[in-house]
């Protein structure tokens, strides 16, 4: 079974600031990789898919990056909308697998 | 518009067996390249993916869970089924459905879950 390892597992920033938060899996998952944010309370939202591509309607400030075990989820420049949990979650052989998740907090 | 919706007891107790619908309007799923997916989240941690059926009726499993997990589609009625045995206070949970397209291969639509707890 594929484990995915984020980190960190929280985070403070400003607003404004550049955030990113890695997903590291234990094997090779080629590009299978989605990103999803989290709000207490509610279902989480797809950010990004296939590594890189951004889902429709989400803000472009959003981006993701990577390939084969390493993966990346970047906020280029902070808003307060963006207090939330970010879960990777990755697809390999038949099988699905989310990290642990981020905890963004906004200082 | 795609909207899903869970239902199923709030309530069960250790070592029943807890059935789960989910309900979902928008599309078929004898729709090629579609699939609905059951992941739940515990209180304060995290996602975790236990089962997912396509529009061709195959079907994957969490390799840890699988030995007490079934899904089941109905697609006159729009309906996915998950069915879990053998329940314990550690399956206590928010239980969501969600949609999954084969290009995306990620759930890009979600229910809004729903709260199951485990407790004599």
């Amino acid at each position: 079974d594929t484990q995915m390892t984020q980190s960190p597992s929280t985070l403070s920033a400003s607003v404004g600031d550049r955030v990113t938060i890695t997903c590291r899996a234990s094997q090779s998952i080629s590009t299978w990789l989605a990103w999803y944010q989290q709000k207490p309370g509610k279902a989480p939202k797809l950010l990004i898919y296939k590594a890189s591509s951004l889902e429709s309607g989400v803000p472009s400030r959003f981006s993701g990056s990577g390939s084969g075990t390493e993966f990346t989820l970047t906020i280029s420049s902070l808003q307060p909308d963006d207090s939330a949990t970010y879960y990777c979650q990755q697809y390999n052989a038949y099988s699905r697998t989310f990290g642990q998740g981020t905890k963004l907090e906004i200082k | 518009q795609i909207t899903l919706k869970e239902s199923g007891p709030t309530l069960v107790k250790p070592t029943q067996t807890l059935t789960l619908t989910c309900t979902f309007s928008g599309f078929s799923l004898s729709t090629s390249g579609l699939g609905v997916g059951w992941i739940r989240q515990p209180p304060g941690k995290a996602l975790e993916w236990l089962a997912l059926i396509y529009w061709d009726d195959d079907k994957r499993y969490s390799p840890s869970l699988k030995t007490r997990l079934t899904i089941t589609r109905d697609t006159s009625k729009n309906q996915v089924v998950l069915i879990m045995t053998n329940m314990d206070p550690l399956d206590t949970a928010t239980y969501y459905c969600a949609h999954l397209t084969v290009l995306k291969d990620a759930f890009d639509i979600w229910g809004q879950g729903t709260m199951v707890t485990v407790s004599s």
